[in-house]
């Protein structure tokens, strides 16, 4: 069964580093989307792309904050630099768009210290 | 301005009871609801979705319920079994943006 997939799927990080995350959405998959979830709390959109062009970037800290999705297949977010307030996990997932199913890969794991 | 709210943190159930998972909502503009599962370690897996145009959907053990005049919805799992524990969440979306809201989740254990 196709999965999505994420790297890495844990990672430690010092305040003011730079970090980045990568997603291999479903293949076939024209919508991806990166969301954080902080503990205790759903998932929070943070940016959606319809093939290579961001569709919402809304709740994105862009001063932080970047994503990109050059040829519209992987995808890669980047934070720069990083604050505690910060560790959370992020998920990425895929869907073929609409209403189809959304897919989730298992999630970075940041830590900020 | 929480839109979606599991008002529950946590439920715990016997093997083979009933467990009911609720949610509520704000947006009356919402029109598709969804149910995630979500194990430790892994992400959210899709489980049941229902459309504000029908009041119930059923999958094997698990059902869901729309009522939209009270902006609530319920996930039924019938019998609740040990695989079942993890946490459960709820989203809505509006058709067009197809924006996800998630709610904060509902760890569900079911006891053996």
């Amino acid at each position: 069964e196709a999965e999505v997939a994420q790297s890495p799927r844990y990672k430690i990080t010092e305040k003011s580093q730079a970090v980045a995350f990568w997603c291999d959405p479903i293949s076939g998959h024209a919508t991806l989307y990166w969301y954080r979830q902080i503990l205790g709390q759903g998932p929070e959109l943070l940016v959606q792309f319809q093939d290579e062009s961001v569709v919402d970037d809304s709740q994105l800290p862009k001063d932080r904050f970047s994503a990109e999705r050059l040829k519209g297949v992987d995808s890669t977010l980047k934070i720069q630099p990083a604050e505690l307030g910060d560790s959370a996990m992020y998920l990425c997932a895929s869907s073929f768009g609409g209403l189809e199913t959304q897919y989730f890969g298992p999630g970075t794991r940041l830590l900020v210290l | 301005d929480q839109q979606v709210k599991q008002n529950s943190p946590s439920l715990s159930v016997q093997e083979g009871r009933i467990s009911i998972l609720n949610c509520d909502y704000t947006n009356s503009m919402f029109d598709y609801f969804l149910w995630y599962k979500k194990y430790p370690a892994e992400g959210p897996t899709f489980l049941i979705s229902i459309s504000s145009i029908k009041d119930k959907n059923e999958d094997g053990r698990f059902t869901v319920f729309l009522n939209k005049s009270a902006k609530h919805l319920s996930l039924h799992i019938v019998p609740s079994q040990p695989g079942d524990s993890a946490v459960y969440f709820c989203a809505a979306l509006t058709s067009g943006t197809y924006k996800y809201i998630f709610g904060t989740g509902t760890r569900l254990k079911v006891l053996a």
